[in-house]
């Protein structure tokens, strides 16, 4: 049973437009957010996070919305770059001893 | 200050055979989590170990086995090899296991 999903496997977009990549979550005991970002032949690197007492958290050109009610959240990429073409990994955690339960990633790919 | 180190980057093992696989956390770091990475179900958590003592471990068959030493390094070991085991494994280390997690470049394995 996936807890995290990431419907969609890739997501293609324009260089100076916006991405926005999308992760949904069934676990309501879920608390912290985060989206890791991830090149080939590197390991995933942390990219942003937000708590669930807050709906929106915001640094330099990633923003990641959340949407408690609906169990959503989005990473909007603005504008994007090249060199943001990587895959996207939603990740969530609940209180206590509990691992990070990732989404299957998304592969964004920013055309110049 | 040095990343998260895995070895060996690269293996190729055939079915029924064993693996060992090594990470070494940053240091000061003490906990330690591996996760297994496939194509079609993104990252799965396999175990996080703190202080050696294991805290977590994910739904894998008992194939799967890690420790932690002394020094905060880590092993996970496969036995009795599948093709179905062929994956990118990475080792992510923390200062504390709610710490934020930052990921090595991983081990990938191929069974043949």
């Amino acid at each position: 049973d996936q807890q995290v999903k990431q419907n969609s496997p890739s997501l293609s977009v324009q260089e100076g437009r916006i991405s926005i990549l999308n992760c949904d979550y069934t676990n309501s005991m879920f608390d912290y957010f985060l989206w890791y970002k991830k090149y080939p032949a590197e390991g995933p690197t942390f990219l942003i996070s937000i708590s669930s007492i807050k709906d929106k958290n915001e640094d330099g050109r990633f923003t990641v919305f959340l949407n408690k009610s609906a169990k959503h959240l989005s990473l909007h990429i603005v504008p994007s770059q090249p060199g943001d073409s990587a895959v996207y990994f939603c990740a969530a955690s609940g209180k206590g001893n509990t691992p990070l339960v990732f989404g299957k990633g998304t592969r964004l790919s920013v055309i110049a | 200050k040095a990343g998260v180190t895995q070895t060996p980057r690269y293996l190729i093992k055939t079915r029924g055979q064993q693996v060992t696989l090594s990470c070494s956390p940053i240091s000061g770091h003490r906990s330690v989590s591996w996760y297994q990475q496939t194509p079609g179900q993104g990252l799965q958590f396999l175990f996080e170990y703190f202080s050696e003592t294991q805290r977590n471990k994910g739904n894998f068959p008992g194939r799967f086995s890690g420790r932690q030493f002394s020094n905060s390094r880590s092993e996970m070991n496969v036995s009795t090899l599948e093709l179905g085991d062929s994956a990118l494994y990475l080792c992510a280390s923390s200062l504390s296991p709610d710490g934020e997690l930052f990921f090595g470049e991983g081990s990938r394995l191929t069974v043949l």
